[in-house]
């Protein structure tokens, strides 16, 4: 099974600045036939079920803010929240769906 | 609407047996696969069980392999999870969702709320 590492566990970003998550896989996601990366991302807020919000390592679902982008191919990949606003405060996880599907262990973004 | 509403958890002794329910709506079931993913208390997600758009292709997390069953009823637009042993490390919110594809291998864009099951003596 391909295991994905997130890092890090937790970050505190003050309001308006950048956050960075960092996934990584244990092997490639990278699909060479369609050169696409099976990788989403989600966000989880307490109390509520994970929110889809980038698929295929950085194609962003629909109405999900433009702050919001992924980046990255291969085994290497990242979220990054640009100007972080106050209901950004969740767990975000990575997932891959290369095959049997697999989530990162998650990351708690808070407020500085 | 796009919905999954799940149903049938609780409280159960180690070693027992209960049957989720996920009724989807607002879609065309048969199209799309499905999964079960759980998440324990203060813990992260950890997808348990997957089956494809005509249940051609099923599959299951190795800590659950012979011990849980998915299956799906298209005329009745409900997918199942039947859990048998079960054990304390089960005990878990149990979400349903639905891949934006008929494999299971592939990025889940609906979710529903859960359902909790807890094992326990």
């Amino acid at each position: 099974d391909i295991v994905m590492t997130q890092s890090p566990d937790s970050l505190a970003v003050s309001l308006g600045e950048r956050a960075t998550i960092h996934c990584k896989s244990s092997q490639s996601v990278l699909y060479r036939s369609s050169n696409k990366n099976y990788l989403a991302w989600y966000q989880q807020k307490p109390g509520q079920p994970p929110k889809l919000l980038i698929y295929w390592a950085s194609t962003r679902e629909s109405g999900v803010p433009d702050r919001f982008s992924g980046s990255g191919s291969g085994t290497d990949f990242a979220l990054t929240i640009n100007s972080l606003q106050a209901e950004d405060v969740a767990v975000y996880y990575c997932h891959q769906y290369y095959s049997t599907p697999q989530f990162g262990q998650g990351t708690k973004v808070e407020i500085k | 609407e796009v919905q999954l509403v799940e149903s049938g958890g609780g409280l159960v002794q180690p070693g027992g047996s209960l049957r989720l329910s996920c009724a989807a709506s607002g879609f065309r079931f048969d199209e799309y696969a499905m999964s079960w993913v759980r998440q324990a208390p203060g813990k992260g997600l950890e997808w348990v069980s997957g089956i494809s758009w005509n249940s051609g292709t099923i599959g299951y997390a190795d800590s659950v392999k012979g011990r849980f069953t998915i299956s799906r009823d298209i005329a009745k637009n409900i997918l199942y999870l039947r859990m048998d042993s079960l054990r304390a490390e089960d005990t878990a919110l149990y979400y349903c969702a639905k891949a934006n594809n008929g494999a299971y291998y592939y990025y889940m864009d609906v979710w529903g709320k859960g359902t909790t099951v807890t094992v326990s003596s």
